[in-house]
Parts: structure tokens; C-alpha cells; sequence
């Protein structure tokens, strides 16, 4: 049972273009959205991150736009770069109130930016 | 001064053999964690440490046994392994719900 879907599965993209990617959750105790980019033969590195009582948050290039009703959240890279080419999983974890947090992650996206 | 270090980065082993992986981190975080991550580079959490008490034991097999000599360090050790253990096992260590990786270690079984 996959908690966390995320399209698309690979997505190539020309310099300059905007890059989207979109998730979607089922369980209405999720409350922390975070986007983990990650370049071959490294770790995951967090990116950004959202929490539902915003729709939208912005930092730098990447902006994570967040529908609550629909359950579905998504990240735009605009001007994307060929320094961006990696892959980006969503991600997703329970009300935060003890000691650790439990992150169900997305498949992940593969992100050409071809110059 | 790396945040989240691991050792080794690449571990390849037969089938049957017993293996561990060090996790060591920085930060001054109270939670770390272990992570799989498969052929498919999908990511699940296998077990969550908070300052050396085991809170998150996923459905993992029990011949993977995580220690915690202190909040810095996470170790894996993984009994009898099998050719399905093969993937790439990531530590992080948490601030709040922010968690950072470490660089990964690549575990081969043959």
C-alpha cells in the first residue's frame, strides 16, 4: 500500500522551463510535507518543506504548492537548470508530537534538464 | 566537518555472512534513523533511535539489529544475509521533524 503517490515517474525538461512534480496522500494525519532532492551516489537532501496551514511556500527557485482538500501537493522548479538533473522524492510523516518522525516517502522522480 | 558519516560506503559479501554499518553524526541530534533504499531507489524507513531508546522498529526481519552505544552513533549489524539485503542503507539524524542523510552505504550480496 503506497500512502504517498508520485508522478510522473521521469520527467525531462529544457533549460529554463519549469519543472513540476506532484504527490498525492490518503492519511489525513500527515501534516509535514518535505521534498528531498538526490544526486547519484549521494545521500537525500532536504529541499523544502510545507505544512498544511499554508498552500503555498517559496524559496528560491522551488516553491511547493499545497492543496489540503485535495490531498495533493506539488514542487515547480522554475528556471530549471542542468545542475537541477536529479531525483526528487516527496515525502510525508504523522502529526509531530514525539520524539521521532516517520517519513513515507513517494517513488521518487527522475529530472532531466537538458541544456 | 560532515554532518552524517557512514561506514563503509560499499560492502560486498556472500550470502550468509554477518555485516555491520556505522553511523555517526555532528549535529547534536537526539533521533537517528535507518533507511533502505531499493533497486527502484524507493525509501523506507527500517528503525528510529531518540537518544539511544528504539521508538520506530518497522516490520524489518530480525536479523537486522540496530545499537545505539550513544545519541551520536547508530550502528546496523545484519545476520545471515541474503541475497534480497542488497540495496543502498542510509543513517539520518533529526532536528524536529527535519531529517538529514547520510552519504549511503551500498551493500552487494553475492
Amino acid at each position: 500500500q503506497q500512502q504517498v503517490k508520485q508522478s510522473p515517474q521521469s520527467l525531462i525538461v529544457q533549460k529554463g522551463g519549469i519543472s513540476i512534480i506532484n504527490c498525492a496522500y490518503e492519511n489525513t494525519a500527515f501534516d509535514y510535507f518535505p521534498w528531498y532532492q538526490q544526486f547519484p551516489g549521494k545521500g537525500p537532501a532536504l529541499l523544502i518543506a510545507i505544512r498544511p496551514d499554508v498552500s503555498e511556500k517559496k524559496e528560491g527557485r522551488f516553491t511547493i504548492s499545497f492543496n489540503k482538500s485535495a490531498k495533493q501537493f506539488s514542487l515547480h522548479i522554475m528556471d530549471s537548470q542542468p545542475g537541477d538533473s536529479a531525483t526528487y522524492f516527496c515525502a510525508a510523516s504523522p502529526n509531530y508530537g514525539g520524539a521521532t518522525n516517520k517519513l513515507i516517502f513517494g517513488t521518487g522522480t527522475l529530472l532531466a534538464v537538458q541544456p | 566537518d560532515t554532518a552524517v558519516s557512514q561506514t563503509p560506503k560499499y560492502l560486498v559479501t556472500q550470502m550468509g555472512n554477518d555485516k555491520s554499518i556505522k553511523c555517526e553524526q555532528n549535529l547534536g541530534h537526539d533521533t537517528m534513523y535507518w533507511y533502505k533504499q531499493d533497486s527502484k531507489k524507493f525509501l523506507k524507513i527500517m528503525f528510529s533511535y531518540n537518544n539511544k531508546e528504539l521508538i520506530i522498529n518497522e516490520t524489518v526481519p530480525n536479523r537486522f539489529s540496530p545499537k545505539s552505544p550513544d545519541k551520536a552513533h547508530l550502528n546496523l549489524h545484519i545476520n545471515s544475509l541474503e541475497l534480497g539485503d542488497s540495496a543502498v542503507y542510509f543513517c539520518a539524524s533529526s532536528y524536529r521533524e527535519q531529517q538529514y542523510f547520510g552519504p549511503g552505504t551500498r551493500l552487494t550480496v553475492t
